[in-house]
This record gives C-alpha cells, sequence and structure tokens, in this order.
C-alpha cells in the first residue's frame, strides 16, 4: 500500500504568489488532516476534516489559506497569497474513523520555500 | 489549553546504554499521551501509545498523572534507535487534534 500520497514533495515560490498542495489518504480512512511544520518545531493541526466536512479548522489562518475535500477523499490546501512565513513542511494524514486510536497515518509533506 | 514539553532537543547516547526522553504535559483534563518516531528518510509513524500499555520496539513509556509525564525508555540503545522522538497528546473530547512536543533527536553512537 502506498500510504498517504502528497504532492508536491517540494515547491518554491516568490512571496505573494499562489501554492497549492494535494492530499491522497489511504484508501477507507474517512478522517483527514493538514498539519503545518515549522523548522525544529512538532507538527500543528491546521484542519481536520470527518468525510468532506471540516470539523475543526480554528488554527487555519482563513484571510490566506483555503482547503477543501472534495467527495470525502483527496483534499488541496491552498495559501493565496504566500508570504516568507509560511515557509514549512506542511503534512497530510489520515486516519480511520474518528482517530480516537490516536494512531495517524502521515504523508511525507510538502515543503514549501517562499523567497 | 494543553501543552507538551519535551525538554531535550537532541540526546546522544552509546550503543547499549539506557536512554529515557523526557516529556511533560499540561492538561487539566484527563489526556491521551503518545509518542510518534520519524526515523531518516521516512515518515512521521506512531510508536506507542499509553492506553495500550505495550512495549514497541523494547521501547516504554509510563504515564504519570501527578508529575505530568510520559516518559519514554528503553534498556538498551541501538542504533537503529536514531530519530527523531514527538510526544503527542490528545483530548478524549478532539481525537485526532495532536498536540505535538517540540521533538527530541536521538543519536545512538556505536
Amino acid at each position: 500500500e502506498a500510504g498517504v500520497v502528497q504532492s508536491p514533495r517540494y515547491k518554491i515560490i516568490e512571496k505573494k504568489q499562489p501554492v497549492a498542495f494535494w492530499c491522497n489518504p489511504i484508501s477507507g480512512h474517512n478522517t483527514l488532516y493538514w498539519y503545518l511544520q515549522n523548522l525544529g518545531q512538532g507538527p500543528e493541526l491546521l484542519i481536520r476534516y470527518e468525510n468532506e466536512e471540516a470539523v475543526d479548522d480554528s488554527q487555519l489562518p482563513k484571510d490566506r489559506f483555503s482547503a477543501e475535500r472534495l467527495k470525502g477523499v483527496d483534499s488541496t490546501l491552498k495559501i493565496q497569497p504566500a508570504e516568507l512565513g509560511d515557509s514549512a513542511v506542511y503534512l497530510c494524514a489520515s486516519s480511520y474513523g474518528t482517530g480516537n486510536t490516536g494512531e495517524l497515518f502521515f504523508g511525507e509533506g510538502s515543503r514549501l520555500t517562499v523567497l | 489549553a494543553q501543552r507538551v514539553t519535551q525538554p531535550e532537543k537532541l540526546l546522544s547516547v552509546f550503543k547499549g546504554a539506557p536512554v529515557e526522553l523526557k516529556c511533560n504535559y499540561s492538561y487539566s483534563g484527563s489526556p491521551e499521551l503518545f509518542w510518534y518516531v520519524q526515523y531518516s528518510r521516512q515518515r512521521l509513524q506512531l510508536l506507542l501509545r499509553h492506553i495500550s500499555r505495550e512495549s514497541i520496539k523494547g521501547f516504554t513509556a509510563d504515564l504519570n498523572k501527578g508529575e505530568t509525564s510520559f516518559h519514554l525508555k528503553k534498556p538498551f540503545a541501538q542504533e537503529e534507535d536514531s530519530a527523531m522522538y514527538y510526544c503527542a497528546l490528545s483530548r478524549t473530547d478532539s481525537w485526532g487534534k495532536l498536540q505535538f512536543g517540540a521533538g527530541t533527536q536521538v543519536v545512538v553512537t556505536p
């Protein structure tokens, strides 16, 4: 099994440009998460989906960040416009059910560099 | 709000020596605690969870509610234990919203 698939793995853009990240969760996992990981820090939750519904997006900076999960499978995270401080690794994860076992399956991450 | 603190950024130990990674948390409720690990060039993955009370790859962790700690221990470190370790906390009313510590890099030298 491929696990959680993310693309692109690396992205370099200039500030004020838009960027989008894509995530394909493990088949059958109805809960999907986007985490942000700054250098030297642990991951921080941006948004959590149960099927196609965003059930927790309190940490998502909604002025420039948006996310969607159409049809309850793949998800896209967008930043527009990007700022220098957005340089980080964006991690997608999925779990079966509500994640109450605590086991999230993470993708390899998308590393964003904003110049 | 809950918080997870891992006081050591780097832990260097010799092969065969005991290793202990410290994790302290602050949360007024009853948390669920986990250890995640990221080996070099691999993705972040669950190592163990306190509710399972299991030993994974020789590692154990005991939840001490009095000291609000969840330290990870292994009696004899191996070179393959070299990795980044993250302690994480989840509230039972918000599963999946893991609060991670900043992580501890473990280097096991022969």
